[in-house]
């Protein structure tokens, strides 16, 4: 069983719309969250981070954590197509010093 | 102030040959990761450093791989005898130190092809 799992995708949306990214992990003792994008041939770049249950905004990312069911996940709203990308899923298991990356959703905003 | 700098950003090498991948993390960051990610998987763990503390080597997948980090900052990763098998992206990251809370910040990364 994957640490971290996503939706592959991929996962198409009209521009201005939101675009929705979901991610699993399965140990419950995990304590720390993180959304990365990237753009192909391009790293990780950090967009999000978030450490308790609920919602945390920023801009026009909100990230969404509910650790009783065990997923994050991240909205974007008013997607544009400059958004489309890889978004990847990062974990901080406990007793690891390494994060845990899911394989990542790609996303394309069609014009 | 300048992000994670890694070198070279391709490198094209025989099956057999050693390598030598570098980076140079942002400025103050007392934890350094090693990454790499092939074709279609996920960023899987090799290697971290945290101060002067041991390394945690734990995702080296042979004995083919080292790592080295000199002065607390800039570090090296070493493959010998490549194979095919470990032609990927390889990804430095830091960050300020090794808690949980702190994310990672990713260099550019090394875009390794084994002949």
């Amino acid at each position: 069983q994957k640490e971290v799992e996503q939706n592959s995708g991929p996962l198409s949306v009209p521009e201005g719309a939101i675009a929705s990214l979901n991610c699993t992990y399965s140990d419950r003792g995990s304590q720390s969250f993180f959304w990365y994008r990237q753009y192909s041939g391009k790293s990780p770049e950090l967009i999000m981070s978030i450490y308790s249950n609920g919602d945390k905004e920023d801009g026009r990312f909100t990230a969404q954590l509910n650790k009783a069911s065990q997923y994050v996940s991240l909205l974007i709203r008013d997607s544009q197509p400059s958004d489309s990308a890889t978004y990847l899923c990062a974990v901080r298991v406990t007793g690891a010093n390494n994060l845990f990356f899911g394989t990542g959703t790609r996303l394309t905003v069609i014009p | 102030g300048a992000g994670v700098s890694q070198s070279p950003s391709n490198k094209v090498t025989e099956k057999g040959k050693d390598v030598e991948l570098r980076c140079d993390p942002i400025s103050g960051h007392t934890a350094l990761y090693w990454y790499r990610q092939s074709l279609g998987q996920g960023l899987e763990f090799l290697i971290y450093f945290q101060g002067n503390s041991a390394p945690d080597k734990s995702g080296l997948p042979s004995d083919r791989f080292s790592a080295e980090r000199t002065g607390g900052s800039v570090s090296t990763l070493t493959i010998q005898r490549t194979q095919q098998e470990d032609s990927a992206v390889y990804l430095c990251a830091s960050s300020w130190e090794g808690g949980a809370g702190q994310p990672q910040h990713f260099g550019d990364g090394t875009r390794l092809s084994i002949l």
